[in-house]
């Protein structure tokens, strides 16, 4: 069992570039979250899929970002025309789909700054 | 309204003291989850423990034990002889059922400096 991988786990943009970044859960999880983490603070809930539904999204998720999940394997988050305020970390999680256990399990983040 | 409270911002010790990380939350929910992550400089979220509400049973793990009590609406998590390799921050975070989606809100941490 190798863990949530993200990548890339550094990302350098200019304002108004697209970027996207990849989640690859612990196989077989079907409940998949991302969330965003600035400095000093908690992360924050951005969207949830269970297998290649997405179920919810936060209001945090802005019309310029949009994440997928095809297949129910790996997930994507995608930021268009990104924006000083986007520079985050931004995190991965992964939990089973059982009732006896709801702990998620993150990666290592990607960490984004926007110049 | 859901949310979770770490007042403590930063809290040092020198090795070998016992320190408490206090977590207070809020709900409306009957059924929910607590949580305690570690993370460590390299940023990862390590998973700690997991708490449902109907469970109010202290637990120890080592050096670790928390303490769950529904009447004052806290989790706080206690570490006993500190080391430097438990310097980090620490997040408590809250899940409720009737969200379907069991997401977190986590509080915003407590940096831990452990001094040898």
């Amino acid at each position: 069992d190798t863990g949530v991988s993200q990548d890339p786990r550094h990302k350098i943009t200019k304002r108004g570039q697209n970027v996207t970044f990849r989640c690859d859960p612990i196989s077989e999880h079907n409940r998949l979250y991302w969330y965003r983490q600035t400095l000093g603070q908690g992360p924050e809930f951005l969207t949830y899929f269970q297998n290649e539904a997405q179920l919810e999204k936060s209001r945090l998720l802005s019309d310029r970002f949009s994440a997928e999940r095809p297949k129910g394997s790996f997930s994507t988050l995608e930021i268009q025309r990104t924006e000083q305020g986007d520079s985050a970390m931004y995190l991965c999680a992964s939990s089973p789909d059982r009732t006896s256990s709801y702990e998620q399990y993150f990666g290592p983040g990607t960490r984004l700054t926007v110049t | 309204a859901q949310k979770v409270t770490q007042a403590q911002t930063e809290i040092s010790v020198v090795e070998k003291e016992d320190v408490t990380l206090d977590c207070v939350y809020e709900t409306r929910d009957t059924t929910y989850y607590l949580f305690w992550y570690k993370q460590p400089p390299s940023g990862e979220l390590v998973f700690l423990i997991r708490r449902n509400s109907f469970d109010e049973q202290n637990e120890i793990s080592g050096r670790y034990s928390w303490n769950f009590q529904k009447s004052t609406s806290s989790f706080n998590f206690t570490i006993t002889a500190s080391q430097v390799v438990d310097s980090a921050v620490y997040f408590c975070a809250l899940s409720e059922v009737t969200s379907g989606t069991y997401k977190y809100i986590f509080g915003t941490g407590t940096r831990l400096k452990v001094l040898a």
